[in-house]
């Protein structure tokens, strides 16, 4: 089993589109990352969050941190194809970095 | 451009040859790591550099040799690869470990 489960694995959705990714742990987390990566390049930061229920915003993305510090959601509002990517979370475990599967999202135009 | 190069962008080697993959950062960071992400698996870590120190290996089979001779470099030796070991690896900077990494455009390995 993985530390970090994302979900879903996969969505395609339309441009215009609101989504909803998830990153789950039974695992506590002093922080958590969130990075974006697109075919045949490295994942690029976005955010990382570390307060308890804190909610973080980058323009159309919203981050929020779970109050028990186990788990993360990421919310795209009107989503554009320029959205499509990989969207990894990250954190550090007992000196290990892990990373989730990923959401693969595809925004069509 | 993240400020983490990696060279070569794509390499193909026979499972008899020898070859190494470079990264240099010029972030001003202390710890370095080398990933393997594969297709349809989550990246997995396999070493970890902080303060030019090996921290972390994952059990990673010794035909995998990093090394780091300064902060600013890091090098994977490659040896006896097997067709498995094809995969895209990454390497990625940060101030501190476990602290926001900082990516490289990873080097396309293919083991024929």
């Amino acid at each position: 089993t993985q530390l970090l489960e994302q979900s879903p694995q996969f969505l395609s959705i339309q441009e215009g589109e609101n989504l909803t990714v998830y990153c789950n742990s039974s695992s506590v987390f002093s922080s958590l990352q969130w990075y974006r990566q697109e075919p045949g390049e490295g994942p690029v930061l976005l955010v990382t969050v570390v307060t308890g229920g804190e909610v973080k915003k980058l323009k159309r993305l919203t981050f929020q941190f779970g109050d028990a510090r186990k788990d993360s959601s990421l919310h795209i509002t009107a989503a554009q194809p320029g959205d499509t990517g990989l969207y990894l979370c990250a954190g550090a475990f007992n000196n290990d970095m892990r990373f989730g599967a990923g959401t693969r999202l595809t925004v069509k135009p | 451009e993240t400020g983490v190069t990696q060279t070569p962008r794509h390499l193909v080697m026979g499972m008899t040859n020898k070859k190494s993959l470079k990264c240099e950062q010029h972030l001003g960071h202390n710890a370095m790591y080398w990933y393997k992400q594969s297709a349809k698996k989550p990246l997995e870590l396999m070493f970890v550099y902080n303060f030019k120190e090996q921290t972390e290996n994952n059990s990673v089979p010794s035909r995998f040799s990093p090394e780091c001779p300064n902060s600013s470099h890091l090098f994977l030796h490659l040896h006896t690869l097997q067709p498995e070991d094809s995969a895209l690896y990454l390497c990625a900077s940060s101030q501190g470990f476990g602290r926001e990494q900082y990516f490289g455009p990873g080097t396309r390995l293919t083991v024929t």
